[in-house]
């Protein structure tokens, strides 16, 4: 079946603008994560959405991050402000429920200029 | 605090020779292991898990992983490298009693190199 799916692959913006990146889970899993990968590092939890409510926002590094599951399916992390230090591939992971093993998309790679 | 090490930031060997990537873990309760190979501009794989049973646990493409619990290791291994083996590995812990969900906490990975 089809895996984890994120767009875009790539995001390059300017320091200051908004972006969105989108995750599509597997299909009928109810935990979906977000994770924030820097280079050279391992990846580093963001969020965590079991259904449409976020459980866990505690990795969010600011007010200028957010993200929405208004579906309990799609999923959309919203950087504002963007910042270079933001620049980093971005993660998405879900899994069939918050007990079970996390499978991750290819990620996007963001570039803050 | 939890964490994770991987104490090598790259493993070289040669084709056919057995590898070991090695990673401790620093958690308060029974943690749950897990292993992600990443290949170049591509996510996380997930290789194997630890849960609970017996410490020696099998995974996708030959590799397999044993807990030691009072070491607090979970090195991965695989009897004979492949080129194709070469990428970057994560090992990652979550407690087993974490509120009911999988926060992954990874260390900061190693690179393994297999030469033909």
């Amino acid at each position: 079946g089809a895996g984890v799916s994120q767009t875009p692959s790539n995001k390059v913006t300017e320091k200051g603008k908004y972006v969105e990146l989108r995750c599509d889970p597997i299909s009928g899993h109810t935990a979906l994560y977000w994770y924030r990968q820097s280079l050279g590092q391992g990846p580093e939890f963001l969020i965590y959405f079991q259904g449409t409510g976020a459980a866990d926002d505690s990795g969010l590094p600011n007010d200028r991050f957010f993200a929405v599951r208004p579906e309990g399916s799609v999923s959309t992390l919203k950087i504002q402000r963007t910042e270079r230090g933001d620049s980093a591939v971005y993660l998405c992971a879900s899994s069939l429920s918050g007990q079970e093993t996390q499978y991750f998309g290819p990620g996007t790679r963001l570039l803050v200029l | 605090a939890q964490s994770v090490a991987q104490p090598e930031d790259q493993v070289n060997v040669a084709e056919g020779n057995p590898l070991t990537v090695k990673c401790t873990y620093s958690v308060s309760g029974n943690p749950y292991l897990f292993w992600y190979v990443q290949y170049p501009n591509r996510g996380l794989q997930f290789l194997l898990k630890y849960i609970t049973g017996d410490n020696l646990v099998k995974g996708s493409y030959g590799f397999e992983a044993e807990f030691n619990k009072s070491q607090t290791s979970f090195h991965l291994k695989k009897p004979s490298a492949l080129v194709s083996d070469s990428a970057l590995y994560f090992c990652a812990v979550i407690l087993s009693d974490a509120g009911g969900y999988n926060k992954l906490i990874f260390g900061a990975g190693t690179r393994l190199a297999v030469h033909p």
